[in-house]
């Protein structure tokens, strides 16, 4: 399997334009993850999608953040409009519920995100 | 709400040697797991071992180790023979037994080792 895909790796985007960040899970994985990692505040989980329903948004900052995942492949992070604070690197991470419960999260390589 | 403090935010060790890397947790759950995480220079977060909280048994993964005290509520991380490539960022992660309450990962600070050649 190829593991987690995010893209793109970097982006540059000048403060008020409009960000979106993709992901593809690791195939047969029902549940998924964004997470945003800063020096001030570490790795912070945003969201998380079981089955393609948003459980839990409490880490999404602000209304301009926003997330889907209209299938079971694909998912995306929207930031409009995006400020300077948001620089970041924009984790997401997938992990399956099998019979162990095991649940391991496979992280994707991130995307840096810079906003000036 | 749980916690996952990392107390060293830096470490060192002589290649060869052997290191341990410390991470206490606060919760109120009987059963959960506990995860070390490695994030190399390319920011990629790996996976280096997990341990269920009902297991006595110490988990191992070649030259890594832990040592899980429940009731201390300590989950310490030793790497053996240690590697050029062992440098990176570690980060403990904590995660309550799936149920209805959720799956989140609770994350330390993390622990920066570096590798003396």
């Amino acid at each position: 399997d190829a593991g987690v895909i995010q893209s793109p790796r970097h982006e540059v985007t000048e403060m008020g334009q409009e960000v979106t960040l993709r992901c593809k899970p690791i195939s047969g994985h029902d549940y998924l993850f964004w997470y945003r990692q800063t020096m001030m505040r570490g790795l912070e989980l945003l969201i998380y999608f079981n089955n393609n329903v948003p459980i839990d948004d409490s880490g999404m900052p602000e209304d301009r953040f926003s997330a889907k995942m209209p299938n079971a492949s694909f998912s995306t992070l929207k930031i409009q409009p995006s400020e300077p604070r948001d620089s970041a690197v924009y984790f997401c991470a997938s992990s399956f519920r099998g019979l162990a419960g095991g649940h391991e999260q496979y992280f994707g390589p991130g995307t840096r995100l810079t906003v000036t | 709400a749980q916690t996952v403090t990392q107390s060293q935010p830096e470490m060192s060790v002589q290649e060869a040697e052997t290191v341990t890397l410390s991470c206490t947790y606060d919760t109120s759950e009987s059963d959960y797991y506990l995860f070390w995480y490695k994030q190399p220079p390319s920011r990629q977060m790996i996976l280096v071992i997990r341990q269920e909280a009902y297991k006595q048994q110490n988990a191992t993964e070649n030259r890594f180790s832990v040592n899980f005290q429940k009731a201390a509520k300590s989950f310490s991380l030793k790497i053996s023979d240690s590697q050029l490539g062992d440098a990176a960022m570690y980060f403990c992660a904590y995660r309550a037994r799936p149920n209805n309450a959720g799956n989140m990962l609770t994350f330390g600070g993390g622990t920066r080792l570096m590798v003396k050649p």
